[in-house]
């Protein structure tokens, strides 16, 4: 079974610009969130989808957006980056909401 | 206020001895509990999860949780070198955000197992 897979691996990318990032969930898992990771903050929370709708969101700022789709896939989308933006973006799936996660290998993303 | 808090380390332990992490939670109603390893430049493995008072055993890892001490803990026995990674104790919590669907975590121990 395929485990979770997020694209793209690393991005640089200059201030103010925006970004997309991809993640495919394991197969029949429905439930999706976004971590956001630095050395300073750790783990932090950022959105949960679950059949296409958001269920939760962590306290970012609303440059940070995300969705789902019909075949659980998701992305999350960070607009009018800034240099505290640069991190580990880290997607894990779930079989159901508050279960087990598992996490995809992460996009690094730098803001110069 | 944090809501779910670990020792940040570093542990040291020397080879064949048992690794003992702890955490501690912030939500009494909070209702799973997940211990994550992650090595460095790697995202978080899942190793084990726990949902119900006592103790959990896994081959040489041991979860143990008291909701009424609203603590969680990892043992790991007869610790390895390969065991040296950081552990991230994770919580679903009940009541934050009013939904069930994420976990919490804490900033995470690193452990270092000693030839």
């Amino acid at each position: 079974k395929a485990g979770v897979t997020q694209t793209p691996r690393y991005l640089i990318k200059t201030r103010g610009q925006q970004v997309t990032l991809s993640c495919s969930p394991i197969s029949g898992h429905r439930s999706v969130s976004w971590y956001q990771q630095t050395p300073g903050q750790g783990l932090q929370f950022l959105f949960e989808y679950f059949s296409e709708t958001q269920r939760n969101k962590g306290n970012f700022p609303g440059r940070f957006s995300g969705r789902q789709f019909s075949n659980s896939r998701s992305e999350m989308n960070v607009s009018t980056l800034e240099l505290g933006d640069s991190a580990l973006y880290l997607c894990a799936s779930s079989p159901g909401r508050g279960s087990e996660a598992f996490f995809g290998q992460g996009t690094r993303l730098t803001v110069v | 206020q944090k809501e779910v808090e670990q020792n940040s380390g570093p542990l040291s332990v020397p080879e064949g001895a048992i690794a003992s992490l702890n955490c501690t939670y912030s939500d009494r109603g909070s209702q799973s509990f997940f211990w994550y390893r992650q090595y460095s430049g790697k995202s978080p493995e899942l190793i084990m999860f726990i949902y119900s008072n006592g103790d959990k055993e896994d081959g040489r890892f041991t979860a143990q949780l008291n909701k009424a001490s609203q603590y969680v803990s990892l043992l790991i026995r007869d610790s390895q070198p390969s065991d040296s990674a950081t552990y991230l104790c994770a919580v679903n919590m009940a009541s934050y955000g009013g939904s069930q669907g994420n976990l919490i975590f804490g900033k995470g121990t690193k452990l270092s197992v000693k030839p």
